[in-house]
């Protein structure tokens, strides 16, 4: 089975930088992935981590640890577009997506 | 424009109708799949189809029927389904054999009274 967590919500200034974690025990691995969605939206693909380490993607970065079961996607430069839900997704054995069940964030001014 | 397409993007129905939701990939993807989204949990893997032919069925109820008629096309078909069916439905496509990510349509909000 796939068990994937992360924080329910967080909360940050615009300017400032944010780190939302996410734990998962799966059945296999074969990558991670990072979406955003905003409200009454699709998701929308931000990043995708197959090996150890980190994936720099402008503002957005995010970070890998097999061994660790561990990942997080870093937000610098907050701007209040980023305020959306972020989702944690991984590709078990079967190379379908288990997702976990998202993190709220909100830029405050 | 996400270049995945659903149709209607609300519906309302009562427990003994019968309604269709549309979804139209325009990114020449060869796997295409339905998610539920209910508030604050997770995205549930309903059905998968690759290749037009449906590879996954996650234990859905039978009120919930799917059809890929090509690989461009998908929907699902909805028949005497329970208020606790209330969610949003998302179509989603890749193609397999490359990373393998998902491109999501804008959901559809379905509303069981």
């Amino acid at each position: 089975g796939q068990n994937i967590d992360q924080p329910t919500e967080m909360t940050a200034t615009e300017g400032a930088i944010v780190q939302i974690n996410c734990t998962y025990q799966t059945s296999g691995f074969n990558g991670l992935f990072w979406y955003q969605q905003h409200a009454g939206e699709a998701p929308t693909f931000l990043s995708y981590n197959v090996l150890d380490g980190l994936e720099e993607k402008g503002r957005f970065s995010s970070f890998l640890s097999r061994s660790k079961g561990y990942s997080y996607l870093l937000l610098k430069e907050l701007q209040m577009k980023d305020s959306a839900s972020y989702l944690c997704a991984v590709r078990g054995y079967d190379y379908k997506l288990s997702f976990g069940a998202g993190t709220t964030v909100t830029v405050r001014a | 424009e996400t270049g995945v397409t659903q149709t209607p993007r609300h519906l309302v129905m009562g427990m003994t109708n019968k309604k269709s939701l549309k979804c139209e990939q325009h990114l020449g993807h060869n796997a295409m799949y339905w998610y539920k989204q209910s508030a604050k949990k997770p995205l549930e893997l309903m059905f998968v189809y690759s290749l037009e032919e449906r590879v996954e069925n996650n234990s859905v109820p039978s009120r919930f029927s799917p059809e890929c008629p090509n690989s461009s096309h998908l929907f699902l078909h909805l028949h005497t389904l329970q208020p606790e069916d209330s969610a949003l439905y998302l179509c989603a496509s890749s193609q397999e054999g490359s990373t393998g990510e998902l491109f999501f349509g804008e959901g559809s909000r379905l509303t069981v009274l």
